[in-house]
C-alpha cells in the first residue's frame, strides 16, 4: 500500500468551528490531492497541489482552503465548517501529473467528518 | 463542470457471473481511465486502467472495453466472486486530475 497517512480518520465537530485534516505521505509523490465523497456524487475534488506551495483549485473548492509547506504533508483547512461540509474526505498522491506520463492516485483510508 | 456518468447505481449478481458496469465521458481530450475499487472503510484502490490507443485491457478476470468515437468504456468483471462485492469508480481525466463516476455497489451472491 501507498505510504499514506490521514488524521484524524473520525471527527466530530460543530458549526462555525475551524477544521484541518492532515495528509502525510511518505512516497516523496510530487502531486496531492484532497476529494470529498458523499453518497450519488461519487468523489469530488476539492484542491490539489503540484508542488510545494503550489496549489490550485478544484471542482468543489469553496470553503476550503489548503497549504503544503512540506513535500510530505499537505492539509485541508474549513475555516468556518458547515453541516454540508459533513463528509468522507480522501487525500490521494500521484507521481507524476498528466500527459504520457499520466500516473495512477493512490488514496489514503479517509477521514470521517461530522458537522453538528 | 465535465461530467462522468455511471451506470448502473447497484448491480447484483449470482457468483461465476459476468458483471459489467458502464460510464460515459464528455471531455475528448481525456487521455486516461482508470477503475477503482472501494472496500467499506477504505480508500479507493486502483484495480485497471486504460488509455485511448487500445481498445481493450485485460488484467485476470477484469476487463476494460473502450469505445472513443462513443466516448464510452466499461468494466467486464468475469467468474465474479463473493471476494469482487465493493463499490467500483470509473475516472477519467488529464493533466493530473481526475473526474470521478457516481459509483457502483456490486453484490455478488455466493
Amino acid at each position: 500500500d501507498a505510504g499514506i497517512t490521514q488524521s484524524p480518520r473520525h471527527k466530530v465537530t460543530e458549526t462555525g468551528t475551524p477544521v484541518t485534516l492532515r495528509c502525510h505521505q511518505t512516497e516523496n509523490h510530487r502531486y496531492m490531492y484532497w476529494y470529498r465523497q458523499d453518497p450519488g456524487h461519487g468523489l469530488r475534488l476539492i484542491h490539489y497541489s503540484y508542488g510545494v506551495k503550489d496549489t490550485d483549485k478544484g471542482e468543489v473548492s469553496d470553503g476550503y482552503s489548503v497549504s503544503r509547506s512540506k513535500t510530505e504533508d499537505f492539509l485541508l483547512t474549513l475555516e468556518s465548517a458547515t453541516s454540508s461540509q459533513t463528509s468522507v474526505y480522501f487525500c490521494a498522491i500521484s507521481e507524476f501529473g498528466g500527459g504520457v506520463g499520466n500516473q495512477p492516485q493512490h488514496f489514503g483510508d479517509g477521514t470521517r467528518l461530522s458537522i453538528l | 463542470q465535465q461530467q462522468v456518468k455511471q451506470s448502473p447505481q447497484s448491480l447484483i449478481v449470482q457468483k461465476g457471473g459476468i458483471s459489467i458496469i458502464n460510464c460515459a465521458y464528455e471531455n475528448t481530450a481525456f487521455d486516461y481511465f482508470p477503475w477503482y475499487q472501494q472496500f467499506p472503510g477504505k480508500g479507493p484502490a486502483l484495480l485497471i486502467a486504460i488509455r485511448p490507443d487500445v481498445s481493450e485491457k485485460k488484467e485476470g478476470r477484469f476487463t476494460i472495453s473502450f469505445n472513443k468515437s462513443a466516448k464510452q468504456f466499461s468494466l467486464h468483471i468475469m467468474d465474479s466472486q463473493p471476494g469482487d462485492s465493493a463499490t467500483y469508480f470509473c475516472s477519467s481525466g488529464n493533466t493530473g486530475k481526475l473526474i470521478f463516476g457516481q459509483g457502483t455497489t456490486l453484490q455478488v451472491k455466493p
